[in-house]
């Protein structure tokens, strides 16, 4: 069974340009997260979706951040325009949800690297 | 709140040593879960186990094991005869299965082992 896809895997932009990020879930999971993991951190949750509707973007910076899950598939996350300090990885996750009346595993990506400088 | 702490920041032993992941958790919530992932340097997280909080059962797993205490809030992590490959950042998370956070998980900072060999 293929993982959690994520592109690009590494980049580097200057402060006030745009960045997109790519994912694309495991098969079936209609759950689906983004994560933004600053070095010597644990993970910290973007947004979380449920198919292709958001469940929680309260801990997303509306301002500078976006991010869409277009027919509950592939979801993009998009920062216009970085700052210095979203240097970080980003992860995106997916999860069956409920299935089976409990919370179910969170399966991750590799992470996309981005260097703000 | 919901809140985990992973208070050993980094631990070193050599192989073939055991070694206990500590994580304390807070919650006001009678049902919730907890996790443990590994991320190894190649920086995909990896799951290890959940624990919802009706189940007090400790768990083996080869050399893993977790030994989990309401009356305390913790939830620990053992590796028995550590080895090389060991080597990561374990982190503990909580989750829940209702309300705005449904799904969400909550990281520690997490925990860099190192085994020498």
């Amino acid at each position: 069974e293929a993982g959690v896809a994520q592109s690009p895997r590494y980049k580097i932009i200057e402060k006030r340009q745009s960045v997109a990020f790519w994912c694309n879930p495991i098969s079936g999971h209609a759950t689906l997260y983004w994560y933004q993991q600053i070095l010597g951190q644990g993970p910290k949750l973007l947004i979380q979706f449920q198919n292709n509707g958001v469940v929680d973007d309260s801990q997303l910076p509306k301002d500078r951040f976006s991010a869409e899950r277009l027919k509950g598939v592939d979801s993009t996350l998009k920062i216009q325009p970085a700052k210095l300090e979203d240097s970080a990885v980003y992860l995106c996750a997916s999860s069956q949800g409920l299935a089976g009346g409990q919370v179910n595993e969170q399966f991750f990506g590799p992470g996309t690297r981005l260097t703000v400088l | 709140a919901q809140k985990v702490t992973q208070a050993q920041t980094e631990i070193s032993v050599v192989e073939k040593e055991d070694v206990t992941l500590d994580c304390v958790y807070e919650t006001r919530d009678t049902t919730y879960y907890l996790f443990w992932y590994k991320q190894p340097p190649s920086g995909e997280l990896v799951f290890l186990i959940r624990r919802n909080s009706f189940d007090e059962q400790n768990e083996i797993s080869g050399r893993y094991s977790w030994n989990f205490q309401k009356s305390t809030s913790s939830f620990n992590f053992t590796i028995t005869a550590s080895q090389v490959v060991d080597s990561a950042v374990y982190f503990c998370a909580l989750s829940f299965d209702r309300g705005s956070t449904l799904g969400r998980l909550y990281f520690g900072r997490g925990t860099q082992l190192t085994v020498w060999p």
